[in-house]
């Protein structure tokens, strides 16, 4: 099955700065990598997602990039607000009902 | 998106006991599944429900333990038995939206704490 790994398992910056969240996969057959927010005591939420052919997608300031000759992905959020303090996952299918395994999670603070 | 409805929201049990988790979703679904996230933890997939036959379980979950029903494509329920310390988790039921391959969207969770 496949293997997800993320880092780092924390993460803290000044509000305005950038982050930058990394994951490896192991399965070169995978083509679907997602990127879900949990916020304290809330579900997980997807945020971006992208597909193996691009290498990379923006939605205003979160960023996802792909290289699939290295296995890895990243998650780019420009200009850091207080909001975007939660746990981030990366994920990446398994098995052949259209499953997911998760990363080991992210914690983000950012700082007023 | 679907929507999906989870309860308990959260619970206290007592240890040797055991709780059924039921996932109401407000649209037909052709794939549900269940995960774990101990507490501090990533989320862990529990198994697939399968509509009108048995689930499929990952490694290291087994049906004795977590029995899972799927009666129709909106409904699915799990039961953790015999409960122990170490079943204290968030347990989050998630489907597979029609519109992507993969993409999963949660329900809130319902968090059992074993006494």
């Amino acid at each position: 099955g496949e293997n997800v790994e993320q880092h780092p398992s924390t993460l803290s910056v000044q509000e305005g700065d950038s982050a930058v969240i990394k994951c490896t996969y192991s399965d070169s057959a995978s083509n679907y990598f997602p990127w879900y927010k949990q916020e304290l005591g809330k579900r997980p939420q997807l945020i971006i997602d992208i597909r193996s052919n691009v290498g990379e997608k923006k939605d205003q300031r979160i960023a996802v990039t792909l290289n699939k000759t290295a296995k890895h992905f990243s998650l780019h959020i420009t200009e850091t607000q207080p909001e975007d303090s939660a746990v981030y996952f990366c994920a990446a299918p398994t098995g052949s009902a259209r499953q997911l395994t998760f990363g080991s999670g992210t914690q983000l603070t950012v700082l007023p | 998106s679907a929507v999906i409805s989870q309860k308990p929201s959260r619970d206290i049990c007592q240890r040797g006991t055991s709780l059924t988790i039921q996932c109401q979703v407000d649209s037909q679904v052709t794939m549900m599944f269940w995960y774990r996230q101990q507490p501090g933890q990533s989320l862990t997939l529990i198994a697939t429900a399968n509509q009108g036959s048995e689930a499929t379980y990952e490694s290291g979950f087994v049906i004795d333990k977590f029995p899972i029903s799927r009666p129709n494509l909106t409904f699915s329920t799990l039961t953790v038995s015999n409960m122990s310390p170490e079943d204290s988790s968030i347990y989050l039921c998630s489907v597979a939206e029609v519109s992507g391959a993969n993409v999963l969207t949660f329900g809130a969770g319902s968090r059992l704490t074993v006494l």
